[in-house]
């Protein structure tokens, strides 16, 4: 157990609203990961963090935007959710090679 | 573009038996192998790894073969259990960028193993 937590878990939203996931982390990890889960893709990055204020693109980061304003939370923000953002959505933490991911989040975008 | 693959989308094992999950990469730059067991409703968990420098690496039940002629790896589980029943994803990762690893994962594969 790597201390993460994720809010909501599970939400349902409407085309065009403004979501945001929350990632917690209570162990002061410098990296943080934001990913997607969807049937026959595996886990795709969606963005990164190597510190607060600090984060990156991964492969599908379009229509998504992050933020890290302290180290112990991660936010993922869909500024105008689309039915392709249903998913499964992950967070994950990072020591030496492995990581470490939180219980998910299930968001439905109707 | 899947640089990981797992081909086989299932597999089925008796209780007992050795199970193998097999995982093929294109890219020859990875340096660093994973494997993930996830149950329903639940986040990945971490079950063990290997480095490109190794050949093998053991942790009690299971054991991760890396052939990188090949750019192949297999995840044996010995005797397979009930509790196995799972979806597994292999995953790789190569360098770091600004210190962080960037995982690429394979679609996984669901183990069941039967009674």
């Amino acid at each position: 157990d790597a201390g993460i937590t994720q809010s909501p878990r599970h939400k349902v939203t409407e085309t065009g609203t403004p979501v945001t996931l929350r990632c917690h982390q209570t162990e002061n990890h410098r990296y943080m990961y934001w990913y997607r889960q969807d049937p026959g893709h595996g886990l795709r990055l969606i963005h990164y963090s190597y510190g607060v204020k600090d984060t990156d693109k991964g492969e599908v980061s379009d229509g998504y935007s992050v933020s890290r304003s302290k180290t112990e939370d991660f936010l993922l923000t869909l500024e105008s959710a689309t039915s392709s953002q249903t998913s499964v959505y992950f967070c994950a933490i990072s020591t030496k090679n492995t990581q470490y991911f939180g219980p998910g989040t299930r968001l439905l975008v109707l | 573009d899947q640089q990981v693959k797992q081909n086989s989308p299932s597999l089925s094992v008796q209780e007992g038996r050795i199970s193998i999950l097999n995982c093929d990469y294109t890219n020859s730059m990875f340096d660093y192998f994973l494997w993930y067991k996830k149950y329903p409703a639940e986040g990945p968990t971490f079950l063990i790894s290997i480095s490109s420098i190794k050949d093998k690496n053991e942790d009690g039940r299971f054991t991760v073969f890396l052939n990188k002629s090949a750019k192949h790896l297999s995840l044996h589980i010995v005797p397979s259990q009930p509790g196995d029943s799972a979806v597994y994803f292999c995953a790789a990762s190569w360098g770091r960028i600004q210190g962080a690893q960037k995982l690429v994962f394979g679609q996984g594969t669901r183990l069941t193993i039967n009674p």
